[in-house]
């Protein structure tokens, strides 16, 4: 089975901040991960998909990159609507959540 | 509009049953495949079980294996999930999802979620 593994676990930051979230796969996923943003108590929502595909409708702050094994995901000039719990997923083979990144203000 | 909504979830007794369903409208649901995700109070998503579009292929994750069984009724564009021998581990807010598929090298399919129905496992 293919583990993702999430860094930081809580990340603290400021409006206007650039954060960046880090995601290794166990083995190479080519490019089949996406990112998503999980606020109390909601259902996840599409940030990213194929690693670096902007989701419509998503605002262009955000952003993907990697391949194989290791992923970034990058929020520009952090919003207060940002503050949310941010995780990776990989579809290549089955599918597989990373254990979450809590963004909260410093 | 796309929409997928949950029900059937409650409170269960440890070793009991239960069976959840997901309503799907606004998108055509034979030509999806469909998920369940979970996720534990406080902790993250941990993705459950999947159905093929036709019904004939599943595929589940280890911590559920031989005690859920995932199907569907196309004709009714409803999802199903059948938990048995329920354990304490088993509580969470389960989810209906169709998400991503990567089948000969290309990604087919859309992410759309449901807002999901709670189930606690609890004497």
């Amino acid at each position: 089975d293919i583990q993702m593994t999430q860094s930081p676990s809580t990340l603290s930051a400021s409006v206007g901040d650039r954060v960046t979230i880090t995601c290794r796969a166990s083995q190479s996923i080519s490019s089949w991960l996406a990112w998503y943003q999980q606020k109390p108590g909601k259902a996840p929502k599409l940030l990213i998909y194929k690693a670096s595909s902007l989701e419509y409708g998503v605002p262009s702050r955000f952003s993907g990159s990697g391949s194989g094994t290791e992923f970034t995901l990058t929020i520009s000039n952090l919003q207060p609507d940002d503050f949310a719990t941010y995780y990776c997923q990989q579809y290549k083979t089955y599918w597989t959540f990373g254990q979450g990144t809590k963004v909260d203000i410093e | 509009q796309v929409h997928l909504v949950e029900s059937g979830g409650g409170v269960v007794q440890p070793g009991r049953s239960l069976s959840l369903s997901c309503a799907v409208s606004g998108f055509t649901f034979s030509n999806f495949g469909m998920h369940w995700v979970r996720q534990a109070p406080g902790k993250g998503l941990e993705w459950v079980a999947f159905i093929w579009s036709d019904g004939n292929t599943k595929f589940y994750a280890d911590s559920v294996k031989g005690r859920f069984t995932v199907s569907r009724d196309n004709s009714k564009n409803t999802l199903y999930l059948q938990m048995n021998s329920l354990r304490a581990e088993d509580t969470a807010v389960y989810y209906c999802a169709s998400l991503f598929i990567i089948r000969g090298g290309s990604q087919y399919g859309m992410d759309v979620w449901g807002q999901g129905t709670t189930v606690t496992v609890s004497s």
